[in-house]
């Protein structure tokens, strides 16, 4: 069975970087599909933040600007994502998945100093 | 960006009857439009996805249906365990975009 799990800090401090792994077990990342991050902030709201690929190739939302990167180790199937400068508004539950079906559980973040 | 809009950010409904969850999108999508059901503490969960396609162990009360940029999400006999917020997301361009969330309750 396909299982996503996310890891990492659950606070960061304003403007240092917030960084995510995602482990996956049952799929390898580099066999199909687009492998997503996507956030949910307080009070709920949906947000699709970027995508690596099978093939490695990444698209980002553009909201975020340069402050994202999402990176992989084929190695131990896992994806990374990494979201710069913080501020207490990329506070929120974030998610790894694979394009739509299967999701993690979620990992919340808080920002604040 | 493409906008995803619920109209509706609440219903309650009677246990065993019919609802029908709205999304209309800014642009036209051609289908490529998913529908997710989310429990209080738990990551979203697919139901549907190509606007009509129910995933594999979604009970068949739950239907889709829409083209261009008007959806609709209807579940029929309306069970307790529907409680839910469900939501729409375009996969059609990026950046993907959700709708809003329709809380659903029991009336």
């Amino acid at each position: 069975d396909v299982q996503l799990q996310e890891s990492g800090p659950g606070l960061v401090k304003p403007s240092q970087s917030l960084s995510l792994t995602c482990t996956v077990t049952g799929y390898s990342i580099t066999s199909d599909y687009a492998w997503n991050w996507i956030r949910q902030f307080p009070g709920n709201k949906l947000e699709w933040m970027g995508y690596i690929s099978y093939s490695g190739s990444t698209s980002y939302n553009p909201s975020l600007k340069s402050r994202i990167s999402i990176t992989r180790d084929t190695s131990k199937n896992q994806f990374f994502l990494q979201l710069n400068s913080v501020t207490t508004e990329d506070t929120a539950t974030y998610y790894c998945a694979r394009r739509l079906d299967y999701w993690g559980q979620g990992t919340s973040v808080t920002v604040s100093s | 960006d493409i906008q995803m809009t619920q109209s509706s950010s609440y219903l309650s409904v009677s246990l065993g009857g019919r609802v029908t969850i709205t999304c209309k999108a800014s642009d036209h999508i051609n289908n490529w439009l998913a529908w997710y059901q989310q429990k209080p503490g738990n990551a979203p969960r697919l139901l549907i996805s190509g606007a009509t396609s129910l995933e594999t162990g979604v009970p068949s009360r739950f239907s889709g249906s829409g083209s261009g940029k008007d959806y609709t999400l209807s579940i029929t006999s309306l069970q307790t365990e529907d409680v839910a917020t469900y939501y729409c997301q375009q996969y059609w361009s990026t950046p993907y975009t959700f709708g809003g969330g329709t809380k659903l309750e029991i009336k």
